[in-house]
């Protein structure tokens, strides 16, 4: 069945670590996101890739880093430089621009 | 820029109730995309509609209904006869011609009570 990965499901990050979620797609779309979302915030835009090896930071994107090799993977990597990282974390993918998104099931990290 | 609003942050119900979800949204646009999505306890967010600017007849899915008003910038989203499995978070979302990025709105959490 086609759709977006996303993993793993449940990630502890100790202070000053790095931490990579895996975002995943068998969809043959070209649009991969990340959003973050804190409970009455909605989702945030973090990072955003519209083609493979190209990608724009989000309204939030500080403290995150991404990258986009292949169509199907759009990994998001939280560095030690976010301060505040505990959140739940959605991937999403559109096939083009203008039309409805698709999500993954989400990452939640916690700080611990 | 382009911004939603989802001025109701909880809403409680008891069953069989009809319920409406109120998004306002604003963009200088005049080609774009407005869209509902719902998501369960899960967490994953399921795609109910989506609407271009374009088109503002109303639809009707089963219990579900959405009123878009371009004169007052307003895409509602009512159930009608709520059910326990309609309790979820739901988000209204939209993107502009221009750079085509969804925004969301922060989201209006349903309870329906049995």
């Amino acid at each position: 069945d086609g759709g977006i990965t996303q993993s793993p499901k449940y990630l502890f990050r100790k202070e000053g670590q790095n931490v990579t979620l895996s975002c995943e797609q068998n969809l043959n779309h070209d649009a991969m996101y990340w959003y973050r979302q804190d409970p009455g915030q909605g989702l945030r835009l973090i990072y955003y890739s519209q083609i493979v090896n190209d990608f724009q930071k989000g309204d939030i994107a500080e403290g995150y880093s991404v990258s986009r090799e292949k169509k199907e993977s759009f990994p998001l990597t939280v560095t030690s430089a976010q301060k505040n990282p505990t959140a739940f974390y959605l991937c999403a993918s559109t096939p083009w621009l203008g039309t409805e998104a698709f999500f993954g099931q989400g990452t939640r990290l916690t700080v611990v | 820029a382009q911004k939603v609003t989802q001025a109701q942050t909880e809403i409680s119900v008891v069953e069989k109730e009809d319920v409406t979800l109120d998004c306002v949204y604003e963009t200088r646009d005049t080609t774009y995309y407005l869209f509902w999505y719902k998501q369960p306890p899960s967490g994953e967010l399921v795609f109910l509609i989506r609407r271009n600017s374009f088109d503002e007849q109303n639809e009707i899915s089963g219990r579900y209904s959405w009123n878009f008003q371009k004169s007052t910038s307003s895409f509602n989203f009512t159930i009608t006869a709520s059910q326990v499995v309609d309790s979820a978070v739901y988000f209204c979302a939209l993107s502009e011609e221009g750079s085509y990025i969804p925004t969301f709105g922060r989201g209006t959490s349903l309870i329906v009570h049995p």
